[in-house]
């Protein structure tokens, strides 16, 4: 059973600064077509959550470019290269195969 | 555009079933399986199952077999989840997604639709 985890699990942040996640999942997640199965999504106060990233780097139509996702295997992280104050929210990382399972989300506030 | 609309807000008391709706539009509905993920007061995120409108076959998470029901209406494009003997815990917000891209990356959600478990 894989088991998904992120930190930190709380981010403060400046705007106009960068911000890093980081989620690790217990199996590798990089399939034999050279994929990996992993998205990044973002849940703002109040809505449904929002994908951001899928197959582990590929921004999902219409987000902004200051968000990139990157790794393989185990390790992924999501960035934002300049904090904007709209990026307020909880900020999960899942696998995305099969079984999709969420991580636990990093909370990051101004 | 693709829009998913969830039925309102429920009441239930303990060891009842609820019934929930999401009706789809600006799309092929047969096309994409819909996903059920939930959301408990104050939690994260819990990935419940898919079906596929196509021809009705469903995935359920380990967590919810036996206990869940996903079903399609083709002639209304709309896709229910039934839980049945509900608990405290099943108090959740409930949401509808649709799967795009390589399968089970969700860019498209409906708004959610809360149950209370309640005696």
């Amino acid at each position: 059973e894989i088991v998904m985890t992120q930190f930190p699990l709380s981010l403060p942040v400046t705007p106009g600064e960068p911000a890093s996640i980081s989620c690790r999942s217990s199996q590798s997640l990089l399939q034999s077509n050279g994929y990996n199965y992993l998205d990044w999504y973002v849940q703002k106060p109040g809505h449904s959550p929002q994908l951001l990233i899928y197959l582990g780097s590929t921004r999902a139509p219409g987000v902004p470019d200051r968000f990139s996702g990157s790794g393989s295997g185990t390790d992924f992280t999501l960035k934002i290269s300049r904090v904007e104050a709209e990026d307020v929210g909880v900020y999960y990382c899942m696998y995305a195969l099969l079984s999709p399972l969420f991580g636990p989300g990093t909370k990051v506030e101004i | 555009q693709v829009q998913l609309v969830q039925s309102g807000a429920e009441v239930k008391k303990p060891g009842a079933s609820v019934k929930v709706s999401c009706k789809a539009s600006g799309y092929n509905f047969k096309t994409y399986a819909i996903n059920w993920v939930r959301q408990a007061p104050g939690q994260g995120l819990e990935w419940m199952g898919w079906i596929s409108p196509n021809n009705g076959n469903t995935n359920y998470a380990q967590n919810f077999q036996g206990r869940v029901t996903m079903t399609t209406d083709t002639s209304t494009t709309t896709a229910y989840m039934e839980l049945r003997s509900l608990t405290s815990d099943d108090t959740a917000v409930y949401y509808c997604a649709r799967e795009d891209f390589s399968g089970y990356d969700f860019y498209s959600w409906g708004q959610g639709t809360l149950v209370i478990v309640s005696s």
